[in-house]
């Protein structure tokens, strides 16, 4: 079965320090991946995609992700949190083929203190 | 230029009761996508269209749940019979084209909440 999951339902981190997001997923064809941050009130933002190619792609706002295959993993990363970077954040799979369905982890709650 | 818009922002129902949900997607996209985001389940794929064609109304949970879309632009999501398992979050998404499949990002609306009491 298909499924994506963000083991981690809520991180605290302190403003400047950085931060990783996990995002594992088990999909049978090729996955295009996807991180997306909600702020309250807001839309889903795109943040970063992964298609093929190089597996460390960047994203807006000084994101980055990487994915590796061997850990069917698509992980985010940024080096310096920002208090602004408080929201939630959601990653997503869909297939290569497909016309455009995506499936979405649970996402991770982000909270950054002073 | 304008992103997805979707009214109201808020609603509350009574059990039993329709309601309908409206997107106006991003002018000139022709794919439209609606999912829903609960406690519990988070983000769930409602529907897809292709213009005013729906190929993918897998997602809808059930026969009370139905939605159209007209003129290749605005799209309604219909609740019949609502019950209280309906109140989430409803999200209209909308990209330029389905033909790049995910290689067309999906821009997203604020949503709208709906509770049933």
């Amino acid at each position: 079965a298909q499924s994506v999951t963000q083991p981690d339902i809520h991180i605290t981190v302190s403003e400047g320090a950085s931060l990783e997001l996990r995002c594992n997923y088990s999909y049978g064809a090729t996955p295009y991946l996807f991180w997306y941050v909600q702020s309250p009130g807001q839309g889903l933002q795109l943040l970063l995609k992964y298609f093929s190619g190089d597996t460390l792609v960047q994203g807006i706002k000084g994101f980055e992700a990487e994915f590796k295959r061997s850990q069917s993993s698509f992980n985010l990363r940024k080096p310096s949190v920002h208090w602004s970077d408080a929201a939630e954040y959601f990653c997503a799979v869909g297939a290569a083929d497909s016309w455009g369905k995506l499936q979405f982890g649970a996402g991770t709650q982000v909270v950054v203190t002073p | 230029g304008a992103g997805v818009s979707q009214s109201p922002s808020n609603k509350v129902t009574e059990k039993g009761k329709d309601v309908e949900l409206r997107c106006d997607p991003i002018s000139g996209h022709t794919a439209l996508y609606w999912y829903r985001q609960s406690l519990g389940q988070g983000l769930e794929f409602l529907i897809y269209f292709q213009g005013n064609s729906a190929p993918d109304k897998s997602g809808l949970p059930s026969d009370r749940f139905s939605a159209e879309r007209t003129g290749g632009s605005v799209s309604t999501l219909t609740i019949q019979r609502t019950q209280q398992e309906d109140s989430a979050v409803y999200l209209c998404a909308s990209s330029l084209t389905s033909g790049g499949g995910l290689r067309s990002e999906q821009f997203f609306g604020p949503g709208t909440r709906l509770t049933v009491l």
